[in-house]
């Protein structure tokens, strides 16, 4: 029961353009959703949220969309650099739950 | 300040075995998971602790349990270990119970053989 998903094992982008990566959910009560990003031997860190009471949140190069009606968000990074190559994990939870449920994760690599 | 520190970085245990994979969350922080990633996949939650009292926990069997001291680490124990267990075992710590806001350590690699 894969209530995240990420449905593209990888991504290829040129520098200094735009990545965007999608997430799928089919859980309508998540309320809350988070991008982490992860290097190679390292945890994942955290990168950007939003609240389901919002479509948009924004931070720097990074912005996340939330459409709740089609149950998707995406996370769009411009420009795109070589240290954003990495694995990207969506993740979403709700209030009062004790875990955060992951999707499988996109590699971004970013060419020069 | 120190993040998320967990030991050891890597193992490797023989089938049957049992191992404990240790977590120190960040000061202040009283909430701790446990979280397993499989090798192409993204990490799958095994355990909440929270104030030293489990509070959650994932779709994972008897085998794998854990507990959280007064001064908030914690450990996982896996008992009569697969091969399928192979994977990196991630700790997070939080200040608050529910998901949010939460900081993973680097993570326990596990390779059982």
């Amino acid at each position: 029961d894969q209530q995240v998903k990420q449905n593209s094992p990888s991504l290829s982008v040129q520098e200094g353009r735009i990545s965007i990566l999608n997430c799928d959910y089919t859980n309508s009560m998540f309320d809350y959703f988070l991008w982490y990003k992860k290097y190679p031997a390292e945890g994942p860190t955290f990168l950007i949220s939003i609240s389901s009471i919002k479509d948009k949140n924004e931070d720097g190069r990074f912005t996340v969309f939330l459409n709740k009606s089609a149950k998707h968000l995406s996370l769009h990074i411009v420009p795109s650099q070589p240290g954003d190559s990495a694995v990207y994990f969506c993740a979403a939870t709700s209030q009062g739950a004790q875990k955060l449920v992951f999707g499988q994760g996109t590699r971004l690599t970013i060419n020069p | 300040d120190a993040g998320v520190t967990q030991s050891p970085t890597h193992l490797i245990k023989t089938r049957g075995q049992q191992v404990t994979l240790r977590c120190s969350p960040i000061s202040g922080h009283k909430s701790v998971s446990w979280y397993q990633q499989v090798l192409g996949q993204g990490p799958q939650f095994i355990f909440q602790y929270y104030e030293k009292e489990e509070r959650g926990r994932g779709n994972f069997p008897d085998r794998f349990s854990a507990r959280q001291f007064p001064n908030y680490s914690s450990e996982l124990n896996v008992n009569a270990l697969l091969l399928g267990d192979s994977a990196l075992y991630l700790c997070a710590s939080s200040l608050l119970r529910d998901g949010y806001g939460y900081t993973f350590g680097s993570g326990t690699r596990l390779t059982v053989v």
